[in-house]
Formats: structure tokens, C-alpha cells, sequence
């Protein structure tokens, strides 16, 4: 039972490169979100899908693309990486009933 | 949109201690959830809370929601190695985003 995947596990970029952050379920859950996590601040919901097709901003959306066409998978695109983007990505999933996060494993993101 | 503040930042306690993690909002909650994040693990759900003075127990740890269901605590006896970790309070805005708080890192030591 693999839950929520997301590849990969730790990337390093030059500022400037795109990149997608590859986020898959397979609870058949309607909801995904994307979190960032920085020291000291918590998780921070950059975007969010309420099923396929719809996606929604969260917080801290500027600089990140989403799209859903799949109710399995929910990347997330960096359009040009900075410094400021260095962080933990995490992605999750949840059922519209009970909104319970199934968190993935992260990806580790540093921007030089 | 809706922010919860959650004290303290960080714990330090002895092993066999207790440990308390508070989180209060400014305005009336519909539920609050609960995670632990095992040091460089992902968040992982433990609980939720909806009803006004609410009280649930989990072996050592207990969860209560306030009768104003404005404020919620994570209080852990008698904490173990184990026990180590951050733990966030969820709550639940607008189109169902949960906003997390920003945690309180606990570090138990022997």
C-alpha cells in the first residue's frame, strides 16, 4: 500500500532551472495540497485540488504552477528556481469527508 | 484567512516528564487536528477534535478542545525518547485548506 509517493527525494538547483516535484496517490483520495516546510515556520499550503481539474492557491503560491488531470497526481512546477524556494516540499492527500492529511515523504529542495 | 498560534516553540524535558503543546485562535473552530513529525520524517496524523470540550486519550497522550472551541492542548505523561518529534495543530478555513501551526519541537533526553 504505497499512500502518497513523491519523487524525487532531494534536489539541487541553479537559480533559474524549472523543475517538477512529481506527487502520486493511490487512496483515491479528491483532495492533494502541496506544503512547503522552512524552519520556524510551520507548513505552508502553496497550492491545493479539490479534485481533477480544479486547483486553488494557497499561502504562498508565487512562484510554483500546478495542475491536476488525474485524481492520482498533483505536480508541482517551479517555473525559475531562487534561493527563497530552498525548503521541504511535502505533498498531501485527503478525502473530501474526513480532510485527514496523508503526508508523502518530502523532497529536500536547495536552490544555489 | 485563519491563523492559529501554537507555544511553545520547543520543549526540553527529562525523560519521565510531562509536556504540553497549546494552540489558540482568535476565532471560533470548527475542529482541530493534531501531528507528530519524527525528526526528518513527514507529518503523520494523530487525532481530531469537533466537539466543544472535547477530551480524547491515546495511551500517554491526551487531546482536549476548548469549551469555546477556540484553543486545544497536546499533553503527554510521563514522556519517552520515543515522544521526540514536532508537533502541529491543524485548522480547518475556507474550502477545507487546513492552516498548520508552527509547531513545538519536543526533545526528551535520558
Amino acid at each position: 500500500n504505497a499512500g502518497v509517493t513523491q519523487t524525487p527525494k532531494f534536489q539541487v538547483l541553479k537559480t533559474g532551472q524549472s523543475m517538477t516535484l512529481q506527487c502520486a496517490q493511490d487512496m483515491n483520495h479528491e483532495y492533494m495540497s502541496w506544503y512547503r516546510q522552512d524552519p520556524g515556520m510551520g507548513l505552508r499550503l502553496i497550492h491545493y485540488s479539490v479534485g481533477a481539474g480544479i486547483t486553488d492557491q494557497g499561502e504562498v503560491p508565487n512562484g510554483y504552477n500546478v495542475s491536476r488531470s488525474t485524481t492520482e497526481d498533483f505536480p508541482l512546477r517551479l517555473l525559475s528556481a531562487a534561493p527563497s524556494q530552498t525548503s521541504v516540499y511535502f505533498c498531501a492527500s485527503s478525502s473530501a469527508g474526513r480532510n485527514i492529511q496523508y503526508f508523502g515523504a518530502g523532497t529536500r529542495l536547495s536552490v544555489l | 484567512g485563519q491563523q492559529v498560534m501554537q507555544i511553545p516553540q520547543y520543549q526540553h524535558v527529562q525523560e519521565g516528564e510531562d509536556f504540553t503543546t497549546y494552540c489558540n485562535s482568535s476565532t471560533t473552530l470548527s475542529n482541530i487536528q493534531w501531528y507528530k513529525q519524527r525528526p526528518g520524517g513527514h507529518p503523520v496524523f494523530l487525532i481530531q477534535l469537533v466537539k466543544s470540550g472535547e477530551v480524547k486519550k491515546q495511551k500517554r497522550l491526551t487531546f482536549q478542545f476548548g469549551e469555546a472551541k477556540k484553543n486545544s492542548s497536546l499533553h503527554i505523561t510521563a514522556t519517552q525518547t520515543t515522544d521526540v518529534g514536532t508537533y502541529f495543530c491543524a485548522i480547518t478555513g475556507t474550502a477545507s485548506k487546513l492552516t498548520f501551526g508552527t509547531g513545538t519541537r519536543l526533545q526528551v533526553t535520558l
